[in-house]
Formats: C-alpha cells, sequence, structure tokens
C-alpha cells in the first residue's frame, strides 16, 4: 500500500541551529501539504503545494521557515533558526486532485529544540 | 475566522458505542470531515459530510446538520484498538476550497 514518506522521523536540535525535513508524497498525489502539530492539539497547516507550487504558505513564518518542492514530487521544509517554540511534530500530507477532504499523512517528524 | 469545538476526553467501554460531537463556525461551509489518531501515529481519514445527514462506514458513522452546525461521530462495537484522538476538520471558504482546518481534538480512551 502507498504511504507517505517522511525523515527523519525524529529530531533534536539546538536553539539558532538549522533543521530540514523531507517528505515523499504518494505517486501521482499532486497536492502536498506541511502541518505542525503540537502535543495535545491538531494540525496547523503552514503550506501548501499544488504540483512545485505554492498555493498557500500564509500561516508559514517565512522569517524563519521555507519549504520548496522543486520537480513537483518531493518536498523539504527547513527552519533556520530553530526556536524553542518551534517544538512540535511535523506532518506531511498528500491527496489527490478533487478529494479535498481525504489527505494522507506521513509519520511525521518529531521536532525537539533545546 | 473558523473555530471548531469537541470534548477534549471521552470515556467508553469496550463492546458499548459512543458520540464525539463537533460545533463548528465557518464562513461558507463546504464540509466536515473526521480523522483518527493514534498516539505517536498519523492522521487517518474516517469519513466526509457536506450534506445533513448520517453517513455509514462500517462500526464507524459521521452525522452533519449544517442548519445547527453540528456534526457528530459515532463509534459502534467499540475495540481496545479504538482508544485514539479524533479529529473534525472543516473546508470552509477561509480555509479555501482546498484545505482543511482541524480542531484540537478529542482523546477517547476505551476501557474493558
Amino acid at each position: 500500500e502507498a504511504e507517505v514518506a517522511q525523515s527523519p522521523r525524529y529530531k533534536i536540535t539546538e536553539k539558532s541551529q538549522a533543521v530540514a525535513f523531507w517528505c515523499d508524497p504518494i505517486s501521482g498525489h499532486a497536492t502536498l501539504y506541511w502541518y505542525r502539530q503540537i502535543l495535545g492539539q491538531g494540525p496547523e497547516l503552514l503550506v501548501q503545494f499544488q504540483d512545485e507550487s505554492v498555493v498557500d504558505d500564509s500561516q508559514l513564518p517565512k522569517d524563519r521557515f521555507s519549504a520548496e518542492r522543486l520537480k513537483g514530487v518531493d518536498s523539504t521544509l527547513k527552519i533556520q533558526p530553530a526556536e524553542l517554540g518551534d517544538s512540535a511534530m511535523y506532518l506531511c500530507a498528500s491527496r489527490i486532485a478533487g478529494a479535498y477532504n481525504e489527505q494522507f499523512f506521513g509519520p511525521g517528524t518529531r521536532l525537539t529544540v533545546l | 475566522g473558523q473555530s471548531l469545538e469537541q470534548p477534549s476526553e471521552v470515556t467508553a467501554v469496550e463492546g458499548a458505542i459512543v458520540q464525539i460531537n463537533c460545533t463548528y463556525q465557518t464562513s461558507g461551509f463546504y464540509g466536515l470531515s473526521w480523522y483518527q489518531q493514534h498516539d505517536g501515529g498519523a492522521p487517518t481519514f474516517l469519513s466526509y459530510n457536506a450534506l445533513d445527514g448520517l453517513e455509514e462506514t462500517g462500526r464507524f458513522s459521521s452525522f452533519l446538520s449544517r442548519s445547527d452546525s453540528y456534526g457528530y461521530l459515532l463509534l459502534q462495537e467499540l475495540q481496545m484498538k479504538d482508544s485514539a484522538s479524533y479529529f473534525c476538520a472543516v473546508r470552509d471558504r477561509e480555509t479555501g476550497a482546498n484545505n482543511l482546518f482541524f480542531g484540537t481534538g478529542t482523546r477517547l480512551t476505551v476501557i474493558p
């Protein structure tokens, strides 16, 4: 069964360092999302891609966060510099065209900033 | 902005039925989705309602009343493996047609 892949699964870093997360969506899924989930809360959208284009990054803290999906397949989310408040689970999700409500999530990257 | 309200925690007995409610405030409502997330796991899609009424998928059913801005997820014949967090999520004019806004989730604990 096809799955969304993410790496690393866990990342511990010190504040002011740079971190990067990678996501490979399900093959054929043109739409890709990055979410941040704080423990005990629901996922919050950071950025949405349609193929290689950013569709919505209104909630992305652009002073420190960046995301790219250069070839419209896999994607990278970067934080530089990391802050203590960035500690969270970072989830990637993808979906097929038209299936707006059914998103397939990856296992996530748990980030701890010390 | 949007708002979603769910109970933070629910406890139910194995074999019983439990209902998880979700009330919402949105602009230009399109639909309500439900996701399940086990501890340490990824959210997985359960169901979606765009129109009033009940949608049934095996032991799980989801209900929507657009006039009351209210929906619920019904889990029947509870099993221990149903212990998880359940999130309702809306799609509306503010999120855009392509995006979901998630609630804070309801943690369901199934006890023997």
